[in-house]
């Protein structure tokens, strides 16, 4: 059983486009975490989200927290071919002592 | 730079090979971790080790064999693997225990090919 959700698994899109990544679970977390891992690399952490309902600005990149710590939300604006890759979301609680990532949202964005 | 390291970043070994996976991190964290990342699988937690003790290994086969010195350092040796064992192996750490998030930083990974 998948304790976090990722939808959509694939997405393709054209440069400048907008669009929307989601991460949903049944289970509460004490924080959320967005990653973005390139072909061969590591996982590089994009943003921690802790408090419910909470919005995180990270230049084209907007990140949301569900009100119910269960669920989040990727929107990218103008998406580029930089913003190619995995995006993985990662749930903590009981203060990171256990910590599950989810299956990962890969986005190919064509110039 | 995340700092996490891990050496070698690539390795090709034979089945009846004996080899080790070096990771150290330079953040003063008291956790680390070994995934394991095949082709369009989801990350496979192989290990977890807070304060230098393994707390958890998740059905992990016996030629994976992790070390944990010092909270800085962890390795995997590795012998008698299958091909199927060819991967990317990610090394992570974290702070566990002082705040809500306690999100992990990876190191750039090993891709491990087995012949």
């Amino acid at each position: 059983t998948q304790l976090l959700e990722q939808s959509p698994q694939f997405l393709s899109i054209q440069e400048g486009e907008n669009l929307t990544v989601y991460c949903n679970s049944s289970s509460v977390f004490s924080s959320l975490q967005w990653y973005r891992q390139e072909p061969g690399e590591g996982p590089v952490l994009l943003v921690t989200v802790v408090t419910g309902g909470e919005v995180k600005k990270l230049k084209r990149l907007t990140f949301q927290f569900g009100d119910a710590r269960k669920d989040s939300s990727l929107h990218i604006t103008a998406a580029q071919p930089g913003d190619t890759g995995l995006y993985l979301c990662a749930g903590a609680r009981n203060y990171g002592q256990n910590f599950v990532f989810g299956p990962g949202t890969r986005l190919s964005v064509l110039p | 730079e995340t700092g996490v390291t891990q050496t070698p970043r690539h390795l090709v070994m034979g089945m009846t090979n004996k080899k080790s996976l070096k990771c150290e991190q330079h953040l003063g964290h008291n956790a680390m971790y070994w995934y394991k990342q095949s082709a369009k699988k989801p990350l496979e937690l192989m290990f977890v080790y807070n304060f230098k003790e393994q707390t958890e290994n998740n059905s992990v086969p016996s030629r994976f064999s992790p070390e944990c010195p010092n909270s800085s350092h962890l390795f995997l040796h590795l012998h008698t693997l299958q091909p199927e064992d060819s991967a990317l192996y990610l090394c992570a750490s974290s702070q566990v225990g002082n705040s809500p998030s306690g999100e992990q930083f990876f190191g750039p990974g090993t891709r491990l090919t087995v012949l």
